[in-house]
């Protein structure tokens, strides 16, 4: 059974104190990993997708990370804009189209 | 555009009620996605259809749960009888062809009491 775990489940952070979330995911055949944002009250928001081990993206103050058993999602100078819940989906092979998501990392970016 | 557009954005009904939710994907998108999310199990697919027809509903809880997607812009999520266990936020999602980046709706929230 894939499996996706997102880790710490919650994270505090200073204005401008840099750090990073962990995406471990154990499945058959890894196609693609996605990282989406959600707001409260809102639906998540695409912001990357990975595709092999040792790509990454980047996006303002954010920059993902691939290996071939987890990722990681860099979070430089956060401002608290940033705030949010962030999330992590695979796609494999096997599961062609579907998304399995983790539960998520609630980020919270204090001024 | 306008993006995913689910209805209603909220809904409170009693144990036993019929419960339809509604979804228009966007314009071009042949996959359409029914995703439920709680605290304790966070995101899970229920269903999900290509070019209009249900591909997977392993993913369906119960009997209790049916979709439908009668035309390319237009799905519909029913729960009967509703029971208080079925209280969740309840997204829908489509793609243009399933390989990249899914576009949520706002979804429901569902409170069955």
């Amino acid at each position: 059974e894939d499996q996706v775990t997102q880790s710490p489940e919650a994270l505090r952070l200073q204005e401008g104190e840099s750090s990073s979330l962990n995406c471990s995911y154990t499945v058959s055949g890894l196609r693609g990993l996605f990282w989406y944002r959600q707001d409260p009250g809102k639906g998540p928001e695409f912001l990357f997708t990975l595709y092999s081990a040792g790509e990454e993206k980047e996006k303002e103050r954010l920059k993902a990370t691939l290996t071939k058993k987890e990722s990681f999602l860099h979070i430089t100078a956060p401002k608290p804009e940033d705030s949010a819940t962030y999330l992590c989906a695979v796609q494999t092979n096997s599961g062609y189209s579907t998304l399995t998501f983790g539960k998520g990392t609630m980020l919270l970016v204090s001024p | 555009d306008a993006g995913v557009i689910q209805s209603p954005r909220h809904e409170v009904t009693e144990m036993g009620q019929e419960v339809t939710l509604r979804c228009k994907p966007i314009s071009g998108h042949d996959y359409l996605f029914w995703y439920r999310q709680t605290m304790m199990r966070g995101l899970e697919l229920l269903i999900y259809f290509n070019n209009n027809v249900p591909i997977d509903d392993s993913g369906m809880p119960e009997d209790r749960f049916s979709a439908k997607m009668p035309n390319a812009s237009f799905s519909t999520l029913k729960i009967q009888p509703s029971e208080p266990r079925d209280s969740a936020v309840y997204f829908c999602a489509s793609s243009r062809d399933g390989n990249y980046g899914y576009t949520f709706g706002s979804g429901t929230r569902l409170t069955v009491v």
